[in-house]
C-alpha cells in the first residue's frame, strides 16, 4: 500500500525558516518524479516544487523560487521541503505527492498534508 | 485568482447528473491531453478521480467521467450520491509553467 506522511509543520514567524518531510512508502520511491502541493485555508490547490528521480532536476512556482529548496533522499524514501523567507502568504496545508507522468503527470497519491502558519 | 476556472459551486438531487467545466488556455488545457480532476472532501487530501482527461483512476466507479472540447475540460457525476459531495479540483499539466489548478467546485448533494 501506498503510504506518504507529511511532518515538520508548525507555526513559524514572518522571515523564518522551516523545514517539512514526507516519509514514502509501499513502492520504489526513486522510480518517481515526486511534488509538493499547498492549499492555503479555505482555498484552492497550488503546485509548488517538484523534484525528478535523480533529485538533481527540480522546478519551482515562480513564487517561491529562490525562498523554498525541494530534495530527496531516495535511500531513506524520503522527500523534503526546505522553506526560507516565510510569508503571511505561505500560510497553508502543504502536501506531498506522487507524480505519475505515465498517466499524464497526474498526482496519484497524496499524503495527509502538513499545516504551515505563518503569523507574528 | 487560480489559472483554469471552475463554478464555485454545482447541485443535484439522487441519482441525477451534473457537470463541472474547467476553462484554462491553449498554454494548458487546450495544449494537452493531461487533464485531471481530484475528489477532495472536508479535512482529507484530494484524491486523484480522472486522469488524460477521461481515464477514470483504480477503483473510481464509472458514474465519473471526464472530456474536453479545445479549452475546457469537463467532469460529469451520473447517478449522483451522497458521498459524492465534495470539492472537486481540476488541473493540466502546462509545459514550462508545470501544473496549474483550479479554484474547485464545491458539489452538493440535494
Amino acid at each position: 500500500e501506498v503510504q506518504l506522511v507529511e511532518s515538520g509543520g508548525g507555526l513559524v514567524q514572518p522571515g523564518g525558516s522551516l523545514r517539512l518531510s514526507c516519509a514514502a512508502s509501499g513502492f520504489t520511491f526513486d522510480s518517481y518524479y515526486m511534488s509538493w502541493v499547498r492549499q492555503a485555508p479555505g482555498k484552492g490547490l497550488e503546485w509548488v516544487a517538484k523534484i525528478k528521480h535523480d533529485g538533481i532536476e527540480k522546478y519551482y512556482v515562480d513564487s517561491v523560487s529562490g525562498r523554498f529548496t525541494i530534495a530527496r533522499d531516495n535511500a531513506k524514501n524520503s522527500l523534503f521541503l526546505q522553506m526560507n523567507s516565510l510569508r503571511a502568504e505561505d500560510t497553508a496545508v502543504y502536501y506531498c505527492a506522487r507524480v505519475r507522468y505515465s498517466s499524464g503527470w497526474s498526482f496519484d497519491y497524496w499524503g495527509q498534508g502538513a499545516l504551515v502558519t505563518v503569523s507574528s | 485568482q487560480s489559472a483554469l476556472t471552475q463554478p464555485p459551486s454545482a447541485s443535484g438531487s439522487p441519482g441525477q447528473s451534473v457537470t463541472i467545466s474547467c476553462t484554462g488556455t491553449s498554454s494548458d488545457v487546450g495544449g494537452y491531453d493531461y487533464v485531471s480532476w481530484y475528489q477532495q472532501h472536508p479535512g482529507k487530501a484530494p484524491k486523484l478521480i480522472i486522469y488524460e482527461v477521461s481515464k477514470r483512476s483504480s477503483g473510481v466507479p464509472d458514474r465519473f467521467s471526464g472530456s474536453k472540447s479545445g479549452n475546457t475540460a469537463s467532469l460529469t457525476v451520473s447517478g449522483l450520491q451522497a458521498e459524492d459531495e465534495a470539492d472537486y479540483y481540476c488541473s493540466s499539466y502546462a509545459g514550462i509553467k508545470h501544473w496549474v489548478f483550479g479554484g474547485g467546485t464545491k458539489l452538493t448533494v440535494l
